[in-house]
């Protein structure tokens, strides 16, 4: 049973600085990984999508990285801004191939300005 | 992007009465949408597998006959939830995917609040 575990669960950095969210994954059979941000009491936006085959992906101050041997991504936040303070959260398939997302529970961002 | 909608944003309806949710996706079809569920300061929990034109799959643990779900089109998956309880009161979230492997996009939830 894949199960996703996001490491710190919370995290308060001043702005300016650089940051990695972690993200682990029990089996790393996964067809992708996928980044996205939730806003308190809002849906998710995805930010970022890594295929299976893919190392890293960029979107402005977002990098994210993949490692599926060792079950393992990290996002890469450059420059905080208090813009970016929300809960990201990682999910990949419940297995295999599979639509079906499994979700780790997140770490809550605060970017002080 | 693909673009989510979902009706209402929030409901409070009394316990014992039901409350249906629209999910709708603006600007693509979707074949498969997917429910889930998400309490206070917990992650996303999958419930069903709403898929048109055919009967909705449900994850372990999850009452079907309370959760009703349709996707009677392309673009619109409704969830029913059926003589509701207070401990039904959480955060509804439906997605759908543009094309199958890529990016997965989310509603913006729809808070029930049962009393």
């Amino acid at each position: 049973k894949q199960e996703v575990t996001q490491i710190p669960a919370a995290l308060s950095v001043p702005e300016g600085e650089n940051l990695v969210l972690n993200c682990s994954f029990t089996d790393s059979a996964i067809y992708n990984l996928q980044w996205f941000r939730q806003d308190p009491g809002k849906g998710l936006t995805s930010l970022l999508l890594i295929q299976s085959s893919q190392r890293e992906q960029t979107s402005g101050r977002l990098n994210a990285s993949l490692d599926k041997s060792s079950g393992r991504s990290t996002l890469y936040i450059a420059a905080s801004q208090p813009g970016d303070s929300a809960t990201y959260l990682c999910a990949v398939p419940t297995q295999g191939g599979s639509e079906k997302l499994v979700f780790g529970k997140g770490t809550k961002l605060t970017v002080n300005p | 992007g693909a673009v989510v909608s979902q009706h209402p944003s929030w409901v409070i309806c009394k316990s014992g009465t039901s409350v249906k949710i629209e999910c709708r996706s603006l600007d693509f079809q979707a074949t498969t949408m997917f429910w889930y569920r998400q309490f206070p300061k917990q992650s996303l929990m999958l419930m069903a597998t709403s898929n048109e034109g055919s009967k909705a799959t449900y994850e372990q643990g999850v009452e079907k006959d309370k959760f009703l779900i349709n996707h009677a089109s392309l673009t619109l998956s409704t969830l029913t939830v059926t003589s509701a309880h207070p401990e039904d009161s959480s955060f509804y979230i439906c997605s759908a995917f543009l094309d199958r492997g890529g990016e997965q996009y989310f509603g913006p939830g729809t808070r029930l609040t049962v009393t």
